[in-house]
């Protein structure tokens, strides 16, 4: 079985600062890891994901995550937060041969302007 | 660029009564998802649907849930005898290919039901 846990269901940072948004899995095999971001009224957007190879993931919008198996983690950061990354942000596992997405249960991020 | 829809984007309805919420996937893809989120909760994988038929579904999928493809272009999630704890927002999703390493499952903006 894979799970996710979202650190912090509210994350308000001001504009300018570091993002910084926590994800910690669990999974019995090699996990694929995705940030997915909602805004609203609209449907989930993928921003980037893990699969294998580089441990470091470039996304859209100047987001990036790094794969850290040994602290089974796949954190999100942006170095310099934005009004538009306003929005809420989910992480999700899956795995090879897996057609299903695990979800945490989000955290919405707030900037301060 | 495409986007999946869904329809309606508020169901408000009586326990007990039936309900369908609809999606249109986007149109080249071949797999498609139901997902909820109960306020508060996780997002969680109710089913997918491939080739006309379930190819995978979640604990929660009873008996009271149904999918069907009833045409060439809309994707339907019947909940048959609704239920208090039904009340969450509904995600419908589709893909290319269906595995979710290799490829990209985009979701609608959800449908909020609402059971009283």
């Amino acid at each position: 079985a894979q799970s996710v846990t979202q650190l912090g269901s509210h994350v308000s940072v001001s504009e300018g600062a570091l993002v910084l948004l926590r994800c910690n899995y669990s999974s019995s095999v090699p996990p694929y890891l995705f940030w997915y971001v909602q805004y609203p009224n609209q449907g989930l957007q993928l921003l980037l994901k893990y699969t294998t190879g580089a441990t470091l993931v470039k996304g859209i919008n100047g987001f990036e995550a790094e794969f850290k198996k040994s602290e089974t983690s796949f954190h999100l950061t942006k170095p310099s937060a934005h009004m538009s990354d306003a929005a809420e942000y989910f992480c999700a596992v899956s795995a090879f041969g897996n057609e299903k997405l695990t979800f945490g249960t989000g955290t919405r991020l707030t900037i301060i302007p | 660029e495409p986007e999946v829809t869904q329809t309606p984007s508020h169901q408000v309805t009586q326990m007990g009564q039936e309900v369908i919420l609809r999606c249109v996937p986007i149109s080249n893809h071949l797999y498609f998802y139901w997902y909820r989120q109960i306020l508060g909760q996780k997002v969680e994988f109710l089913v997918s649907f491939y080739n006309n038929e379930i190819s995978e579904k979640s604990e929660i999928f009873d008996d009271q849930f149904s999918v069907e493809r009833p045409d060439g272009s809309n994707f339907t999630l019947k909940i048959r005898s609704t239920k208090l704890e039904d009340s969450a927002m509904y995600f419908c999703a589709s893909s290319e290919v269906g595995q979710a390493g290799t490829d990209t499952q985009y979701f609608g903006p959800g449908t909020r039901l609402t059971v009283l």
